[in-house]
């Protein structure tokens, strides 16, 4: 079974400053992992997406993960957060083949202070 | 091309009533996945149809029942509801092509009093 675990439930960030929201997570196969966005009272947006390849993923607005697999860990980063970066942030793991069951973790809610 | 729906938006019952919860899958996809939210929590995969078949099941009891439909859209049954059941659930949908992405709707709020 897969696990994972976001460190964090809270962090607090001034505009403009670097952010890093951390991510481990536990299996005993190769995963999938993904990062979630989830704005006040919406559903779940796909953020970016690490399968294969470079260990380093983008999205189109800035955040960037890296997966580790020595530290099984996949954190997101930003180097400058804006207000609208506000939300909640879910790390997931989702083992290839079979049926497309997504473990999430339990949120960190990314406050970016004016 | 329209995304993942969810209706109702939110739904008010009292307990031991029946609940059922509909999501309209995005175009071409023929994959459902429903997830229970609770308050604070990420979510949790209560199970996933593919194709009309149930084909994996999380750790729900069997009064969370669920249905897909030729068009690919899905409900959600819950029976003998109780409080602990007040969620936000979500519904996502995905291609058996592309197994790695799943696309969520704006989810059901359900408050069990």
């Amino acid at each position: 079974a897969q696990s994972v675990t976001q460190l964090d439930s809270q962090v607090p960030v001034f505009e403009e400053a670097p952010v890093e929201l951390r991510c481990n997570y536990s299996s005993s196969v190769s995963v999938y992992l993904f990062w979630y966005v989830q704005y006040p009272n919406q559903g779940l947006q796909l953020l970016l997406k690490y399968l294969s390849g470079s260990t380093l993923v983008e999205s189109i607005n800035g955040f960037e993960a890296e997966f580790n697999k020595s530290q099984t860990s996949f954190h997101l980063r930003k180097p400058s957060v804006h207000i609208s970066d506000t939300a909640e942030y879910f790390c997931a793991v989702m083992k290839p083949g079979g049926y497309q069951k997504v473990t999430f973790g339990t949120g960190t809610k990314l406050q970016v202070i004016p | 091309e329209t995304g993942v729906t969810q209706s109702p938006t939110h739904l008010i019952k009292t307990r031991g009533q029946q609940v059922t919860l509909r999501c309209s899958s995005q175009s071409g996809h023929n994959t459902v996945s429903w997830y229970q939210q609770a308050l604070g929590q990420g979510p949790q995969f209560i199970f996933q149809y593919y194709r009309e078949e149930e084909n994996g099941r999380g750790n729900f009891p069997p009064r969370f029942s669920g249905l897909q439909f030729p068009n690919y859209s899905s409900e959600l049954n819950v029976n003998a509801l109780e409080l602990d059941d007040s969620a936000l659930y979500l519904c996502a949908s995905s291609s058996g092509t592309l197994p790695n992405e799943q696309f969520f709707g704006p989810g059901t709020r359900l408050t069990v009093l």
